[in-house]
């Protein structure tokens, strides 16, 4: 399997812009999670989904950010205005509720720069 | 409620050296415990697991941690440390609860090896 796919791998931009972080998570994972990490705070949940339904978003900091999963396959988290301090590394993981110990499995990662 | 807690945001030992880094939990249902590692701009990646039986388990590049539910501890360790093993390590419970697993990080130590 070729894990869970992250895009854009790196993305500045200006203040105020929109910006869009999109996931496929691993084919067959009914849990798919965005968490945000950065040097001050560490890793942060954001929103979790399951079966495509999101479950906890108190992670969200803000309206500013909202996260979607039309299917199974994909997900998008986007941040609408974009400000400095959402410069940070975005990760998606995803994971299946068996018997295997419901190993979450993460991508390398979107690495934000909001100047 | 379900708590991590890494003792140590920095651990630094020589090269050649025992490796240990703390990892208690609270859970008020079973948990999965989990060691995850992060190499320096990379997602992270599973260390070893906890789910059933063995109280000691086995992971890569030589890492093992023991459950001791008494200590309500999964401390990771490692006999001789290798400069490759710097990193940042993150200790994870996975509970199921209300039906959702439940998925809480440490906030993670910075294992720093010297040569």
């Amino acid at each position: 399997d070729a894990g869970v796919i992250q895009s854009p791998r790196h993305e500045v931009t200006e203040m105020g812009q929109e910006v869009t972080l999109r996931c496929k998570p691993i084919s067959g994972h009914d849990y798919l999670f965005w968490y945000r990490q950065t040097m001050m705070r560490g890793l942060e949940l954001l929103i979790y989904f399951n079966n495509n339904v999101p479950i906890d978003d108190s992670g969200m900091p803000e309206d500013r950010f909202s996260a979607k999963m039309p299917n199974a396959s994909f997900s998008t988290l986007k941040i609408q205005p974009s400000e400095p301090r959402d410069s940070a590394v975005y990760f998606c993981a995803s994971s299946f509720r068996g018997t295997g110990g419901n190993t979450i499995y993460f991508g390398e990662g979107s690495w934000l720069t909001v100047v | 409620a379900q708590s991590v807690t890494q003792l140590g945001s920095h651990v630094s030992v020589s090269e050649g050296a025992l490796v240990l880094l703390r990892c208690n939990y609270s859970s008020s249902v079973p948990p999965y415990l989990f060691w995850y590692v992060q190499y320096p701009n990379q997602g992270l990646q599973l260390l070893l697991k906890y789910t059933t039986g063995a109280t000691l388990v086995k992971g890569i590049n030589g890492f093992e941690a023991e459950f001791k539910k008494s200590e309500t501890s999964f401390h990771l360790t490692k006999p001789s440390a290798h400069m490759s093993d710097a990193a940042e390590y993150f200790c994870a419970v996975i509970s199921t609860t209300g039906g959702y697993q439940k998925v809480t990080f440490g906030t993670g130590t910075k294992l720093q090896v010297i040569p």
